[in-house]
């Protein structure tokens, strides 16, 4: 199984601030299209966890631009230029490249 | 509004059996693949178990398989995730979830879970 490994846990933030978390996989998520199938989730306490990132840098739609990912192989970054209160809870990626598909531990990002 | 609403969750014993259900409402659900998420108490999330739009291909997490089996009737637009031989640690809060793009899922792959449940949830005890 493809394994997933984010940094931090946790993510004390500022508002207006920008954030970062980290998402490493135990294997290539390059698929032979060109894409990578790493997605991106926040978890508003509470509620179902939303997508925010597809593909490994693809917005979802309604997703506010202030949030971008980038990706490269085994290496994924979610960027929030500037954070906003609304933005906390909790962040996950996951793996969608090969079943089982996995997710990573979580980054609780909480509001200063 | 795409609606996906989970049902069937409830307290049963350890061994014993559920079937949960995702109906969904906005969308035909017929065209897209089908995902299962489960929340253990204070814990992350698991993918469970996935389908793929005409039910050629379904797969499990090593934790479930053999135990679990999930189907759909695309006629009644809706999914089902069938649970037998009940754990403690299968207590959980289970979302259906729904793959972003039409057709997906026949190569295992998948391309975001864009419409998600609220839950429905399933407490074994011993």
């Amino acid at each position: 199984d493809i394994v997933m490994t984010q940094s931090p846990l946790s993510l004390p933030v500022t508002p207006g601030e920008p954030a970062s978390i980290s998402c490493r996989s135990s294997q290539s998520l390059l698929h032979s299209d060109g894409f990578n199938y790493l997605d991106w989730y926040l978890q508003k306490p509470g509620q179902s966890p939303q997508l925010l990132i597809y593909m490994g840098s693809s917005r979802a739609s309604g997703v506010p631009d202030r949030f971008s990912a980038s990706a490269s192989g085994t290496d994924f970054t979610l960027k929030i230029s500037s954070v906003e209160a609304e933005d906390a809870g909790l962040y996950y990626c996951m793996q969608a490249l090969q079943t089982p598909w996995t997710f990573g531990q979580g980054t609780k990002v909480e509001i200063k | 509004e795409v609606q996906l609403v989970e049902s069937g969750g409830n307290l049963v014993q350890s061994g014993g059996s559920l079937r949960l259900s995702c109906a969904a409402s906005g969308i035909r659900l017929a065209d897209y693949a089908i995902h299962w998420v489960r929340q253990a108490p204070g814990k992350g999330l698991e993918w469970v178990s996935g389908i793929s739009w005409n039910s050629g291909r379904a797969d499990y997490a090593d934790s479930v398989k053999g135990r679990f089996t999930v189907s759909r009737d695309n006629a009644k637009n809706a999914i089902y995730l069938e649970m037998k031989s009940l754990r403690r640690e299968d207590t959980a809060l289970y979302f259906c979830a729904k793959d972003y793009s039409k057709g997906t899922y026949d190569d295992g792959e998948g391309s975001g879970l864009n419409v998600w449940g609220q839950g429905t949830t399933v407490t074994v005890s011993s």
